[in-house]
């Protein structure tokens, strides 16, 4: 295991849903990640949070809405998502700074959207 | 070299053989290079951090080098397992991270 969980694994939602992603790191790490894999294609970041203040977003667009009420806790809010939304949703946290620290990942979700 | 790149994009070896992998990345604004291994349905394991031109990290029978001038770092494997198959990703950066897209290694009984 390694230290970050993520729930649900999967999740199944109509283009009209709101539903919620959860990712919860007990690593003691500051920053944290949300990233999307789509079939073939590499990681796609998607936000960063640092010290529970957003840093990054990369041109997400904006029925996805994240939430950091602290830094062990991250969320993914989704409203009116689109069946290309479909794809696995990680999420990563990370202590220091550091140059030789590294991303500790959760196992993902899996969303599919009808 | 823009992206990060993984050849191959897939191969699979006979269980005992010994096999490497490439991952390209941009050598301009080189901070760090991160290997990952990741199983389906489990979250990706971080392998290596490298950051050092010539450096060289090994964890059992898994190793890897870096070469930050040309912009490359190599994964090895020795004696490949039945429970090396999994898709090895790598990363360039240090507080954001740009992906290859893996390369999935499958090693037959």
């Amino acid at each position: 295991e390694t230290g970050v969980t993520q729930t649900p694994r999967h999740l199944v939602m109509g283009m009209t849903n709101k539903k919620s992603l959860k990712c919860e790191q007990h690593l003691g790490h500051n920053a944290m990640y949300w990233y999307k894999q789509s079939a073939k294609k590499p990681l796609e970041l998607m936000f960063v949070y640092n010290f529970k203040e957003q840093t990054e977003n990369n041109s997400v667009p904006s029925r996805f809405s994240p939430e950091c009420p602290n830094s062990s806790h991250l969320f993914l809010h989704l409203h009116t998502l689109q069946p290309e939304d479909s794809a696995l949703y990680l999420c990563a946290s990370k202590g220091r700074d550091s140059s030789q620290e590294t991303q500790y990942f959760g196992p993902g979700t899996r969303l599919l959207v009808l | 070299i823009l992206n990060v790149e993984q050849s191959p994009q897939s191969l699979h070896v006979q269980e005992g053989d010994s096999t490497n992998f490439t991952c390209s990345f941009p050598s301009s604004n080189f901070y760090a290079l991160h290997w990952y291994r990741w199983e389906t349905a489990k979250s990706p394991e971080a392998l290596f951090v490298m950051t050092l031109n010539g450096d060289e990290k090994k964890k059992g029978r898994i190793s890897a080098t870096l070469n930050t001038k040309e912009g490359y770092s190599y994964l090895y494997i020795k004696g490949s397992q039945p429970e090396d198959s999994a898709t090895y990703l790598c990363a360039s950066g240090t507080y954001k991270y740009i992906f290859g897209t893996g390369t999935r290694l499958k090693v037959l009984a």
